[in-house]
């Protein structure tokens, strides 16, 4: 069965540090692999993708994710957080073209980032 | 540009009644998707319309769920009969789908429905 994971439900950092929030997978084949933002009472927003190519993808608001096909696992990362970076976070997995239209999310990651 | 749109933002009815959220989508998007957040699970996929091939329904938890797509723009979900278990807030995104397409969806603000 399709399905994405993150473990964490919540993640808590410190301002200025690195942050990491980790995402799973479980798809046939070679997926599209996605990062939203969700801040309060706001749509979820688009952070970065990776498709093909280079498995460090960089997005935006200096957020960047790395695909490990061996561990299936796209975490999302920053050198250093910020406050504003304090939001919910999912993961979403869409299996290779061809093979369905369903996107797969996570349950979502709190991320909290501590002045 | 405008980005995607829905309404109403919150709607609270009480159990029984007919429900319709509307979602207008970025001009020029040729898929929508609906899925619904219920609280403390991720999104749930519900529909997806791509132009005007048949939609891909399988995600419609009842048969008391239904959504059209006119002229392949504005979209309408509407539940019928609802349960409490409705209660969630329901997004709309939609995509801009063309070949070589990387499926980057662009998500509304939500309806949050409450049943009562």
């Amino acid at each position: 069965a399709q399905s994405v994971a993150q473990p964490e439900d919540q993640v808590n950092v410190a301002e200025g540090n690195p942050l990491t929030v980790k995402c799973t997978y479980s798809v046939s084949g070679n997926p599209y692999l996605f990062w939203y933002v969700q801040y309060p009472n706001r749509g979820l927003q688009f952070l970065l993708k990776y498709i093909t190519g280079d498995n460090l993808v960089k997005g935006s608001y200096g957020f960047e994710a790395e695909f490990n096909k061996s561990q299936t696992s796209f975490h999302l990362k920053k050198p250093s957080a910020l406050v504003s970076d304090s939001a919910l976070y999912f993961c979403a997995v869409r299996p290779p073209r061809g093979t369905g239209n369903q996107f797969y999310f996570g349950t979502g990651t709190s991320l909290t980032v501590i002045p | 540009g405008a980005g995607v749109s829905q309404s109403p933002s919150n709607k609270v009815t009480e159990k029984g009644k007919d429900v319709e959220l509307r979602c207008d989508p970025i001009s020029g998007h040729t898929a929508l998707y609906w899925y619904r957040q219920s609280l403390g699970q991720g999104l749930e996929f519900l529909i997806y319309f791509q132009g005007n091939s048949a939609p891909d329904k399988s995600g419609l938890p009842s048969d008391r769920f239904s959504a059209e797509r006119t002229g392949g723009s504005v979209s309408t979900l509407t539940i019928q009969r609802t349960q409490q278990e409705d209660s969630a807030v329901y997004l709309c995104a939609s995509s801009l789908a063309q070949s070589g397409d990387t499926y980057e969806q662009y998500f509304g603000p939500g309806t949050r429905l409450t049943v009562t």
